[in-house]
């Protein structure tokens, strides 16, 4: 069955770095999210992505997030200078379109030193 | 500011028996509801849709939804030891672009 992938699994950086999580959604979707969970919270939407454009984003996804989709099969999420409340669990989802059903990957945990 | 409430729980319910998890949205315009499962330290795994009023069954689980009492529902009927998770309900905006999750409900089965 298809599945959504994302790499790395872990990913640990200094304050004030650049780090990029990169997912590879399901192959014929066209809609794609990226969530945070801090430890213990809820999950919480950051952003969705259709037709190359930015379709909705919360107050998190502030000008140190972006997004990227630069080929046919990988979408990026880039943290320009992170900050230690950056450390969560970062899950890219996918959706066909047909219905609003979102499938998630395993997630990359980020830390934040 | 749209809300989605769970209970936290723990919710313990004994091998076999139906364990009932409900949930609350704030957001009257909603039209599709989802119930996803997550195992801890896992990302959420998506068990049921539900988009109009009533019943939804898929094996031993089923939705119920009520847009008049703004109440999303799921049954575990003959509930195990690998359904204990927690399970997050979530709804979604009525561009059906962004989700929005209420805090889970962490299940126990007792063997």
């Amino acid at each position: 069955e298809p599945e959504v992938t994302q790499t790395p699994s872990h990913q640990v950086t200094q304050m004030g770095q650049e780090v990029i999580l990169r997912c590879v959604p399901i192959s014929n979707h066209l809609y794609f999210y990226w969530y945070r969970q801090i430890l213990g919270q809820k999950v919480e939407f950051l952003v969705s992505f259709y037709n190359n454009e930015i379709s909705e984003k919360s107050e998190i996804f502030d000008d140190q997030f972006s997004v990227e989709r630069p080929d046919g099969s990988n979408f990026t999420l880039k943290i320009r200078s992170t900050k230690l409340e950056d450390s969560a669990m970062y899950f890219c989802a996918s959706n066909s379109g047909e219905y609003n059903e979102q499938f998630f990957g395993p997630g990359t945990r980020l830390t934040v030193l | 500011q749209k809300e989605v409430e769970q209970n936290s729980g723990p919710l313990s319910v004994p091998e076999g028996a139906i364990a009932s998890l409900n949930c609350t949205y704030s957001d009257r315009g909603s039209q599709s509801f989802f119930w996803y499962r997550q195992y801890s330290g896992k990302s959420p795994e998506l068990i049921m849709s539900i988009y109009s009023n009533g019943d939804k069954e898929d094996g031993r689980f089923t939705a119920q939804l009520n847009k008049a009492s703004q109440y999303v529902s799921l049954l575990i009927r003959d509930s195990q030891p690998s359904d204990s998770a927690t399970y997050l309900c979530a709804v979604a905006n009525n561009a059906g672009n962004m989700l929005t999750f209420g805090g889970g409900t962490r299940l126990m089965v007792k063997p």
